[in-house]
């Protein structure tokens, strides 16, 4: 079955720890995308990637980093300068970097982060 | 950038009734799209529009995009309890990249 997995679910950290989050897709799509969610603030853009190799910053980049080395695999690490860390994480990819066609972005299950 | 604002924040309805869920831009939506989420879970796309008076249905939801490309309505018939979740709309910036902006979501609950 085609998808996006993200691991683990849940994940604890202890405050000054950095830590990363997984995020794959077997979709064969371009675009990846990270969206941090917190409560009654919807969902806000964190970083995406629309080739290998190359990604840019979104609207909340700050005290996080990503990857890109293969299609399929777009790691979040959040860092301990993210100054309040805590919230629920989603991965996204499409099929095509560009706008045209439907070209919706498909969902992993999200991980909860809690710092401790 | 562009800002999306959903109306109600959130809704309760008895099963049976009707809904509309709106989604408002100040700037002009060149892709328009309705998610919905269960608590705690990914996003499921539920459809997408793109024309100035477009209008899609599946199943018992029904989405409007308006003439000026500014405003979307969800509207679902005869609700029932497996509607309940978050809906969220999400919009792209521009007319070439596929990154979207998303509103802050409406709650729907359905009681029985």
């Amino acid at each position: 079955d085609g998808g996006i997995t993200q691991s683990p679910k849940y994940l604890f950290r202890k405050e000054g720890q950095n830590v990363t989050l997984s995020c794959e897709q077997n979709l064969n799509h371009d675009a990846m995308y990270w969206y941090r969610q917190d409560p009654g603030q919807g969902l806000r853009l964190i970083y995406y990637s629309q080739i290998v190799n190359d990604f840019q910053k979104g609207d909340i980049a700050e005290g996080y980093s990503v990857s890109r080395e293969k299609k399929e695999s777009f790691p979040l690490t959040v860092t301990s300068a993210q100054k309040n860390p805590t919230a629920f994480y989603l991965c996204a990819s499409s099929i095509s970097r560009l706008a045209g066609g439907r070209n919706e972005q498909f969902f992993g299950p999200g991980t909860r982060l809690t710092v401790l | 950038s562009q800002e999306l604002e959903q109306s109600p924040q959130s809704l309760i309805v008895q099963e049976g009734k009707n809904l509309t869920i709106n989604c408002t831009s100040s700037k002009t939506l060149y892709g328009l799209y309705w998610y919905k989420q269960k608590y705690g879970e990914g996003l499921i796309f539920l459809m997408m529009l793109q024309k100035g008076g477009e209008e899609k249905s599946h199943e018992k939801i029904t989405a409007k995009l308006d003439e000026k490309k500014q405003q979307s309505s969800l509207h679902i018939t005869a609700s029932q309890p497996s509607h309940a979740g978050i809906y969220l709309c999400g919009a792209r910036n521009t007319g070439t990249a596929s990154k979207l902006t998303f509103g802050t979501g409406t709650r729907l609950q359905v009681t029985l």
